[in-house]
């Protein structure tokens, strides 16, 4: 069984659509995050939900809005991407359990805006 | 200065020997660190953790924690060409993984046959 799943897991659009991504996680965590990862590898916390709630919200565009419909489930919408939104994105999900240091990362969507 | 930072790499070592990751960090505060591992177009993965000072050992993997230089390392013996990735280096303020960790821009390592 898939863990953290992603869906789309490429999608190409044209600069100024509105695209949407879902991540799902089956293991009962409580967290989940979104991170991108630029073309020089660079992995970059945007968003933290921890059961339901927003608890990080890195500097990002307000393009950008993550929605946690339930603990195992969030999405990030983008609105009128741009060519910088080019990259991967990852989800993942981590329990709240001091001493539980793992991260479990989703298999990334690869976002191509042209 | 950029809050974790990494040689970029790429790194690489003949099949069996040695390999050394270093990655030093900001902020003072930084309580967890960690290395993940990520071959080429998949996910990060866990492979080691520390949080106390010194070394830990987990089979062919060594994690060094200096914090008083902040610094940390991770040491992979008989290096095998399926270690080639990109080793990403993070730290978390806290004890926990829940809280924001900060990813280093990753070493490119190169196992040769």
């Amino acid at each position: 069984d898939t863990a953290v799943s992603q869906t789309p897991k490429y999608l190409v659009t044209q600069m100024g659509n509105d695209k949407s991504i879902k991540c799902e996680q089956n293991l009962g965590h409580d967290t989940m995050y979104w991170y991108k990862q630029d073309s020089k590898k660079f992995l970059k916390i945007m968003f933290s939900y921890n059961n339901k709630e927003l608890i990080i919200n890195e500097t990002v565009p307000n393009r950008f809005s993550p929605k946690s419909p339930d603990k195992a489930h969030l999405n990030l919408h983008i609105n009128s991407l741009e060519l910088g939104d080019s990259a991967v994105y990852f989800c993942a999900s981590s329990r709240r359990v001091i001493g539980d240091y793992e991260q479990y990362f989703g298999p990334g969507t690869r976002l191509t805006v042209t | 200065q950029k809050e974790v930072e990494q040689n970029s790499g790429p790194l690489s070592v003949p099949e069996g020997a040695i390999a050394s990751l270093n990655c030093t960090y900001s902020d003072r505060g930084s309580q967890s660190f960690f290395w993940y591992r990520q071959y080429s177009g998949k996910s990060p993965e866990l492979i080691m953790f520390i949080y106390s000072n010194g070394d830990k050992e987990d089979g062919r993997f060594t994690a060094q924690l200096n914090k008083a230089s902040q610094y940390v390392s991770l040491l992979i013996r008989d290096s095998q060409p399926s270690d080639s990735a990109t080793y990403l280096c993070a730290v978390n303020r806290a004890e926990t993984s829940y809280d924001k960790v900060i990813f280093g821009p990753g070493t490119s390592l190169s196992v040769i046959p």
